[in-house]
């Protein structure tokens, strides 16, 4: 099954303060991706890439950044940490026959704004 | 922008007993509907996808798709104390494989 970890799995931060949260996935998949769920609801897109170097604004992208460096690896970015930040963060990934490729996702971040 | 509703919020049923689920897309682009299940904690899990009108049938799970209405529904008989959790519709409408989730409902099956 595919490999998708993430760093850290919680923390807290201060408002105004950088965050910076991590995805690594194992699987050679081309497509990856960060929602953020609120306590429960559903998942909302904030930013995807289909390959190293380039990255989407998904539906929510205001107030995050995204890197990918590699195909590996995906970081998503709060600049500015606020109060409405905090939620859990899931990183996904799918391969290269993504439009209907099944998504697998990794553990998850807990983030506090504090 | 692609919404996608869910309904109902949530559901109790009894252990052994028959769960259904809907979702609906407002986006007449969407051509592929997938089912997630979330365990409390858990990261979401692909459970069912499904992009052909008519039924899908896995174990005890069974999904439903209209197209015209662009309406899916899951259907989870002899319902198991396992089987509580969140379970979350997504739409695609085939471009770069963004899902759009919808808010998702709570199943509790009670022993």
């Amino acid at each position: 099954e595919a490999a998708v970890t993430q760093s850290p799995r919680s923390k807290v931060a201060v408002t105004g303060g950088k965050v910076t949260l991590s995805c690594h996935q194992t699987n050679n998949h081309d497509y990856m991706y960060w929602y953020r769920q609120d306590t429960g609801h559903g998942l909302r897109l904030i930013h995807y890439s289909y390959v190293a170097d380039s990255t989407e604004k998904g539906d929510i992208p205001d107030g995050y950044k995204a890197s990918r460096p590699s195909q590996e690896n995906f970081s998503l970015i709060l600049e500015l940490a606020s109060l409405s930040q905090t939620a859990v963060y899931f990183c996904a990934s799918s391969d290269d026959l993504a439009n209907y490729a099944e998504q697998f996702f990794g553990p998850g971040t807990r983030l506090t704004v504090l | 922008q692609q919404k996608v509703q869910q309904s109902p919020e949530s559901l109790i049923v009894p252990e052994g007993g028959m769960a259904s689920l809907n979702c609906t897309s407002s986006d007449r682009n969407v051509d592929y509907f997938w089912w997630y299940r979330q365990h409390s904690g858990k990261s979401p899990k692909m459970l069912m996808s499904i992009f052909s009108n008519g039924e899908k049938e896995e174990g005890r799970f069974t999904v439903h798709l209209n197209k015209a209405s662009l309406h899916t529904s899951l259907h989870i008989r002899d319902s198991q104390p396992s089987d509580s959790a969140l379970y979350l519709c997504a739409a695609s409408t085939g471009f770069a494989s963004a899902l759009t989730f919808g808010s998702g409902t709570k199943v509790i099956v009670l022993p």
